[in-house]
């Protein structure tokens, strides 16, 4: 089974300044990672992926993360916060087993905050 | 190349109504997901179609339901609708099963009253 644990409800940055979105995984097979963001009203739109090509992965708009699997952790960072920013993140996890078909197991979410 | 798309973006209906929901995937993409998301129990996996079939499914009553068709577009119904069925309804494509990534629809709010 999977699931994801993201530490932090809320974060609360001002403008400008760095932004770290904490998440801590469990899965039974080497599992791909996903950030997705969702504005007010809107879907979900994908920020990175992790596939176990590289421990680093640079997303768009400026954010990466870093998996890390002896922590099971895949945090997000930016390193200046902008308005836009402003947003619901969500740490996802899906199992890579074709037999397990398409399955994405949601953290409970983190709405960030900007400051001016 | 054009998004997902869902339809209709808002609905309003009464218990004990059904509803049906259409999602059309990214050309191309031959698996659509469902999920469904509310503030009490966050986004939670409903069910996931791939070549017409289902592969996978979600902690749901048998009241919700989808299908998918030949093009790869899928629809979901929900029948004897319940308050608790509030929420947004959002629909995923991908090119494969197994671990591909998802693109997400704008979802579609259903308002149950």
């Amino acid at each position: 089974a999977q699931s994801v644990t993201q530490l932090d409800s809320h974060v609360s940055v001002s403008e400008g300044t760095p932004v770290l979105l904490r998440c801590n995984y469990s899965s039974s097979y080497s599992p791909s990672l996903f950030w997705y963001v969702q504005h007010p009203n809107k879907g979900l739109q994908l920020l990175l992926k992790y596939t176990s090509a590289a421990t680093l992965v640079k997303g768009i708009n400026g954010f990466e993360a870093e998996f890390k699997k002896s922590e099971t952790s895949f945090h997000l960072t930016k390193p200046s916060a902008h308005m836009s920013d402003a947003a619901e993140y969500f740490c996802v996890v899906s199992e890579v087993v074709k037999a397990a078909g398409n399955k994405l197991t949601f953290g409970g979410g983190t709405r960030v905050l900007v400051k001016p | 190349k054009a998004g997902v798309t869902q339809t209709p973006r808002y609905l309003i209906k009464t218990r004990g109504q059904q509803v049906t929901l259409s999602c059309s995937p990214i050309s191309g993409h031959r698996s659509v997901s469902w999920y469904q998301q509310t503030p009490g129990q966050g986004l939670q996996f409903l069910f996931e179609y791939f070549s017409e079939t289902q592969r996978n499914k979600g902690n749901f009553p048998g009241r919700f339901s989808g299908r998918q068709f030949s093009n790869s577009r899928s629809e979901m119904n929900v029948s004897t609708l319940e308050l608790g069925d509030s929420a947004l309804y959002l629909c995923a494509s991908s090119l494969a099963t197994g671990g591909d990534t998802q693109y997400f629809g704008p979802g579609t709010r259903l308002t149950v009253l």
